[in-house]
């Protein structure tokens, strides 16, 4: 079945760039995206990207999608405390347009 | 942005109880209702997809008589818990769509925290 997978931790020092990596395996995936979880509260979409771009940039998120490689990444430049969270990434199909896959989340903490 | 409720944020209740948790799309109509479950410092898991007015799709390995699950209004879908036991403890968060975009977006609630004692 599908499968995305990504690193548990990163740490970075604040107002260092932060890049999120994650893999997955259904290569009939649609759209990617990146959600944020902060302690104790729901997700919230951060941002996402069909399938047939490579990059998107909004703000200070930047995504990379190497289809051929089945690789996503997301960067966050000058990262802040505010940016201490988990960060999950999904992928669903257009076929279904029903289930979302998620990643088992990466945990970004913030050091001074 | 579409908001997306449930309630209550946590419950605490004792085994063999039954729990009921209120999702509730607040400022648009969900044809579909998703409810996960998420245990400590892992993903979230798909339970099962609802549509208004008809049965709940239930994942492999999720007891439909265990998580009863119904979705009576455009904008109300309820999960029970029955029976509850230790193991059920757990983090259980909604989402709705509001139509059938590809994009395929989803709102998520805040998650309600269950603890069976």
């Amino acid at each position: 079945g599908e499968d995305v997978e990504q690193s548990l931790f990163l740490s970075v020092r604040e107002g260092d760039s932060s890049v999120i990596n994650c893999t997955y395996t259904d290569s009939s995936s649609t759209y990617l995206y990146w959600y944020k979880q902060e302690p104790g509260a729901g997700l919230q979409l951060l941002t996402y990207i069909f399938s047939n771009m490579d990059m998107k940039q909004d703000q200070r998120l930047t995504v990379l999608l190497n289809k051929k490689d089945k690789h996503l990444s997301l960067r966050i430049a000058d990262t802040q405390t505010g940016d201490s969270a988990i960060y999950f990434c999904a992928e669903t199909e257009y076929s279904s347009a029903s289930k979302i896959i998620f990643g088992s989340g990466t945990r970004l903490s913030i050091r001074p | 942005g579409a908001v997306v409720s449930q309630h209550p944020s946590w419950v605490i209740c004792k085994s063999g109880t039954s729990v009921k948790i209120e999702c509730r799309s607040l400022d648009f109509q969900a044809t579909t209702m998703f409810w996960y479950r998420q245990f400590p410092k892992q993903s979230l898991m798909l339970m099962a997809t609802s549509n208004e007015g008809s049965k709940a799709t239930y994942e492999q390995g999720v007891e439909k008589d265990k998580f009863l699950i119904n979705h009576a209004s455009l904008t109300l879908s309820t999960l029970t818990v029955t029976s509850a036991h230790p193991e059920d403890s757990s983090f259980y968060i909604c989402s709705a769509r509001a139509g059938t975009s590809g994009r395929n977006e989803q709102f998520f609630g805040p998650g309600t925290r269950l603890t069976v004692l």
